[in-house]
């Protein structure tokens, strides 16, 4: 059974450019969540989808915006970057939107 | 609103010690979950347990174990006999009965010394 993957490992952009960053769900969930880890702190929510629709949202501005496909898998996409985006962001995926969530290895995103 | 406070920041241990790992939460839901997740230095966060808010039956898994009291709103995590394998973040994280989001704590770091 394949875990959940998340691309690229690391990633290093300037401020005001955009950013995708992509998630490979366990087989068989349906529900990706992803969440915002800066350093020193835990993980923040971001947003969630279930089966395609966005099924909750933390405090994280509209530049902030994702997809899931019809395979479950997800991503997410930060527009204008700011250097306040640098961060370790997490992707999980769990069978349902209230099942627990396994996470993946994270993207380190790094804004100059 | 729903909050975790894991109010020690870094512990450090010889092998072999006993170590206790708090965890407070806050909320005013009835039904909750409580995590605890594993985050060593490759940065993936790995799940250890769940407990239900109607449940507060402790838990023993090998040399870890949990405590869980909803009269002081805690859900400490003990290892028992501490490896230099376990050395790590360790996050408490909630969730709600009506809510998918996890509310995670600012983690403990722990160091277990040869």
């Amino acid at each position: 059974e394949t875990g959940v993957t998340q691309s690229p490992t690391h990633l290093i952009k300037t401020r005001g450019q955009q950013v995708t960053l992509r998630c490979s769900s366990q087989s068989g969930h349906n529900t990706v969540s992803w969440y915002q880890q800066a350093l020193g702190q835990g993980p923040q929510f971001i947003f969630q989808y279930y089966r395609e629709e966005e099924n909750g949202r933390g405090n994280f501005p509209p530049r902030f915006s994702g997809l899931q496909f019809p395979n479950y898998s997800s991503e997410l996409n930060v527009n204008a970057l700011e250097l306040d985006d640098s961060a370790l962001y997490l992707c999980a995926s769990s069978l349902t939107g209230f099942e627990t969530q396994y996470f993946g290895p994270g993207t380190r995103l790094l804004v100059l | 609103a729903q909050k975790v406070t894991q109010a020690q920041t870094e512990i450090s241990v010889v092998e072999k010690e006993d170590v206790t790992l708090d965890c407070v939460y806050e909320t005013r839901d009835t039904t909750y979950y409580l995590f605890w997740y594993k985050q060593p230095p490759s940065g993936e966060l790995v799940f250890l347990i769940r407990r239900n808010s109607f449940d507060e039956q402790n838990e023993i898994s090998g040399r870890y174990s949990w405590n869980f009291q909803k009269s002081t709103s805690s859900f400490n995590f003990t290892i028992t006999a501490s490896q230099v394998v376990d050395s790590a973040v360790y996050f408490c994280a909630l969730r709600t009965g009506a809510n998918s989001k996890l509310t995670f704590g600012k983690g403990i770091t722990l160091s277990v010394r040869p």
